[in-house]
């Protein structure tokens, strides 16, 4: 059963800092990992989308990679801004076009 | 483009009312339709999820139904609430894997 962790849970840093949120998977086949974004009380919002043959995917201040071996995933955001606050989820989908949620790491930025 | 609207954005009820959260999309025809559950500190509980009119899956047993009456809507509801179905319900649809969120419904069952 595919099992998938974020850590850390919440993450602190100060603006203008480069960060990293970890998301890992138990079972190497999936199909694709998203990252999402949720802002307090509201939906989900789309960030990046990575196919199980790729390596990694860019938008703007955000990369996010993947390594199926490894069963890991993260996101890497650029001169964090206080507008970068939020809950940061990934998900693995599967074959079946299920997906898997993680927990979430909630980002603040100080600024 | 597509759009997805879910109402209301929050909800306080009694124990033992009724519920129903409704869900509508446009923009896009024939779409997967689902409903998740959040609860505090966790991911999303994939509750159910509809291929097509009248077409529903469970994916876990509890106290809450969902219809999809039209192509482009999706309802969940509830008979009886309790206590325990408070959280924060989300509507989606998606595009293969790839989901697109309404804007969730907080509800408070006292």
């Amino acid at each position: 059963k595919q099992e998938v962790t974020q850590i850390p849970a919440a993450l602190s840093v100060p603006e203008g800092e480069n960060l990293v949120l970890n998301c890992s998977f138990t079972d190497s086949a999936i199909y694709n990992l998203q990252w999402f974004r949720q802002d307090p009380g509201k939906g989900l919002t789309s960030l990046l989308l990575i196919q199980s043959s790729q390596r990694e995917q860019t938008s703007g201040r955000l990369n996010a990679s993947l390594d199926k071996s490894s069963g890991r995933s993260t996101l890497y955001i650029a001169a964090s801004q206080p507008g970068d606050s939020a809950t940061y989820l990934c998900a693995v989908g599967d074959s079946n076009y299920q997906l898997i949620w993680g927990a979430g790491t909630k980002l603040i930025i100080k600024p | 483009s597509q759009t997805i609207h879910q109402w209301p954005a929050t909800l306080v009820q009694p124990v033992g009312s009724p519920l129903s959260l409704e869900c509508t999309v446009e923009g896009t025809s024939n779409p997967n339709l689902y409903w998740y559950r959040q609860a505090a500190g966790r991911g999303l509980q994939l509750l159910f999820y509809s291929v097509g009119i009248g077409q529903i899956s469970s994916e876990v047993p509890q106290n809450l139904s969902a219809s999809r009456p039209q192509d482009r809507q999706f309802i969940l509801s509830s008979k009886k609430l309790l206590l325990s179905d408070s959280g924060f319900y989300l509507c989606a649809w998606s595009l293969g894997t790839l989901r697109f969120f309404g804007q969730g419904t907080r509800l408070t069952v006292v």
